[in-house]
């Protein structure tokens, strides 16, 4: 089993559509989330951490679910320019609360936002 | 630029030769990586640096990959005795201090490596 699962896609949606991504991880242990944003060819960027308590950046929403080892994000209100690929990440820890110093990486989901 | 900076951006090698990637970390950050992107595939982790030690080489695909940091700052990456599946974007990155705070990785554009 991969350490951090997505849906490839790709997700096909039309401008002004919502969209949820979600993501699993392997490793109880895990203690720090993040979504990554990498356009085509470039390089990947930080998006947006993900908290316990949920957060949410204008129309970009993150969860965690710690019990099921989750983590989604929702864009609400869809653009043109937030077509790109997702990437979960996932800073992992051992047992004894140590980080590996190491950030896993999903294998990505794709959007394309169409007109 | 204040980013990272790799080169070269692109290389093209026949297999079997060797080929070096280098990456300049944004100045101060003590902490570099180094991942490879195949086609459609997502991040594989292959190395990282505190300061000039190595934590973690444990994501080095095999012998033919090795990797060091001088004076804190530049790294080299270097694959011995290239074969196909090689063939990747690799990119580096850095972070100012260790992950557990931030989470923020700076990439840079990558080196895409062809062999053929």
């Amino acid at each position: 089993r991969k350490e951090v699962e997505q849906d490839p896609g790709p997700f096909n949606v039309p401008e002004g559509a919502t969209v949820a991504f979600n993501c699993t991880y392997s490793n109880s242990a895990s203690q720090s989330f993040f979504w990554y944003r990498q356009d085509c060819r470039k390089e990947p960027k930080l998006l947006m951490s993900v908290y316990s308590s949920g957060n949410e950046d204008g129309r970009f929403t993150a969860q965690l679910n710690r019990a099921s080892q989750y983590i989604s994000l929702l864009i609400r209100d869809s653009k043109l320019s937030d077509s790109a690929t997702y990437l979960c990440v996932v800073n992992m820890y051992n047992a004894g609360g140590t980080s590996y110093g190491k950030l896993t990486f999903g294998q990505g989901t794709i959007l394309t936002v169409h007109p | 630029g204040a980013g990272v900076s790799q080169s070269p951006s692109n290389k093209v090698t026949e297999k079997g030769k060797d080929v070096e990637l280098r990456c300049d970390p944004i100045s101060g950050h003590t902490a570099l990586y180094w991942y490879r992107q195949s086609l459609g595939q997502g991040l594989e982790f292959l190395i990282y640096f505190q300061g000039n030690s190595a934590p973690d080489k444990s994501g080095l695909p095999s012998d033919r990959f090795s990797a060091e940091r001088t004076g804190g700052s530049v790294s080299t990456l270097t694959i011995q005795r290239t074969q196909q599946e090689d063939s990747a974007v690799y990119l580096c990155a850095s972070s100012p201090r260790r992950l557990e705070n931030t989470g923020e990785l700076f990439f840079g554009e990558g080196s895409r490596l062809t062999v053929l």
